[in-house]
């Protein structure tokens, strides 16, 4: 079983629609949970953190569930420009950090 | 802003050869790290660095190796290449490893290996 996993879809949505990721982890001693976005040939970038109560920047909402061990990430509103891949990303102690292998997203107009 | 910049954005080599990548950052970082990216398996770490000279092994080591002589500065270096080493590299920074830091990367260099 993979340390992070997320679905690799493609999801494809129409513009204005509202879309969302999970991701599950596997250990439980982690403690540090991002959502990063990579475009196509182009290096990461994060996107939001993600913080036990949830938070929200914009159109964007990411969620943590500890005991179920899994975070979300949430698009309202999706624009053509948020076709792009999402990266899951978790860190336990010191550098340990995981990346899932992202799902990938299509806004259509 | 903080600014990790990489050698060569493409690469083609052949096997059997010797390659350095290059990564350089300016917003004085302790920490350094080597990915690769690979369709399907997300970035796995290769090689990092917390000081000067001082390196750790990752997750998937064997057929590289590393060198920080500065602190700006981090290189990959492929004793000798493969095939199966044709892959997506990314370099990343990150202060001082405190659980809420992000990690920055540069632009990646896509290297084939012919």
């Amino acid at each position: 079983r993979k340390e992070v996993e997320q679905d690799p879809g493609p999801f494809n949505v129409p513009e204005g629609a509202t879309v969302a990721f999970n991701c599950t982890y596997s250990n439980s001693a982690s403690q540090s949970f991002f959502w990063y976005r990579q475009d196509c040939r182009k290096e990461p970038k994060l996107l939001m953190s993600v913080y036990s109560s949830g938070n929200e920047d914009g159109r964007f909402t990411a969620q943590l569930n500890r005991a179920s061990q899994y975070i979300s990430l949430l698009i309202r509103d999706s624009k053509l420009s948020d076709s792009a891949t999402y990266l899951c990303v978790v860190r336990s102690g010191g550098f340990k950090t995981i990346f899932g292998a992202g799902t990938r997203l299509f806004v259509k107009a | 802003d903080v600014k990790v910049t990489q050698s060569s954005r493409y690469l083609v080599k052949r096997t059997g050869e010797k390659v350095f990548l290059e990564c350089v950052q300016d917003m004085d970082h302790e920490n350094m790290f080597w990915y690769r990216q690979d369709p399907g398996l997300g970035l796995r770490l290769i090689y990092f660095s917390y000081d000067v000279k001082m390196k750790e092994k990752g997750d998937i080591p064997e057929g590289y190796s590393v060198s920080r002589e500065k602190k700006e500065r981090f290189s990959l270096i492929l004793e000798s290449a493969s095939t199966n080493q044709t892959s997506m590299y990314l370099c990343a920074s990150i202060t001082s490893g405190a659980y809420t830091d992000t990690q920055y990367f540069g632009p990646g260099t896509r290297l084939t290996v012919l």
